[in-house]
């Protein structure tokens, strides 16, 4: 079974700021990732899939990088709509999926 | 528009049975995978299992695997997630979710059920 891992488990940052989050993988995952954004008391929402592909609506301050075993979600320049716990998801062993344990990102 | 909404929220005892439900619309129900999400108080989103409703093929993560059942019904667009015997470990949020658009995202999903179970 693949294993992602995310890191930093939190991430404290201020508005106008760069944020990096880190997804690995346990062993190569090809493109097969996606990152969602969860907010308190909201379902989970698609930003990124195939590891760089915007989802409808997400806007352009969000992407997605890597492939294989490494990847990251930046987010160009945070917003206070930003702050929200993030998990990143591979479906490497179609159909079956698995989540990484998320990033919180806390205003700091 | 695609749309998923799921059944209300339930308060159950241990070893009771429940069976909650995510009703598809604005789409080919039949020809998308649909899957469950479970989230337990305060964690993570762990991935729980799939149906393809077209021929019910089902597939289940390791973790749950014998602990619910998945099914879904063409003529009614619904899928369904059923335990026969509920413990206070269940007790957490269950999401739907399609992967509509790509394999690789799910993005679409109900709104979530609350299964409570305690004594």
């Amino acid at each position: 079974e693949i294993v992602l891992t995310q890191s930093p488990a939190t991430l404290s940052l201020s508005p106008g700021e760069r944020a990096t989050l880190s997804c690995r993988a346990s062993q190569s995952v090809n493109i097969y990732l996606a990152w969602y954004q969860q907010k308190p008391g909201q379902v989970p929402r698609l930003l990124i899939y195939d590891a760089s592909y915007r989802a409808t609506g997400i806007p352009a301050r969000f992407s997605g990088s890597g492939s294989g075993t490494d990847f990251n979600l930046t987010i160009s320049s945070l917003e206070p709509d930003d702050f929200a716990v993030y998990y990143c998801q591979h479906r490497a062993n179609w159909p079956l999926y698995t989540f990484g344990q998320g990033t919180k990102l806390d205003i700091k | 528009e695609v749309q998923l909404v799921q059944s209300g929220a339930e308060v159950k005892k241990p070893g009771e049975s429940l069976k909650i439900s995510c009703q598809a619309s604005g789409y080919s129900f039949s020809t998308y995978w649909i899957g469950w999400v479970r989230q337990m108080p305060g964690k993570g989103l762990e991935w729980m299992g799939i149906i393809y409703p077209g021929d019910s093929d089902t597939r289940y993560s390791p973790s749950f695997q014998g602990q619910v059942t998945i099914s879904a019904d063409i003529s009614t667009d619904t899928a369904f997630l059923h335990w026969t015997s509920l413990k206070a470990s269940d007790t957490a949020i269950y999401y739907c979710a399609t992967p509509y658009r790509s394999s690789v995202g799910l993005d679409y999903w109900g709104q979530g059920t609350l299964v409570t179970v305690s004594s």
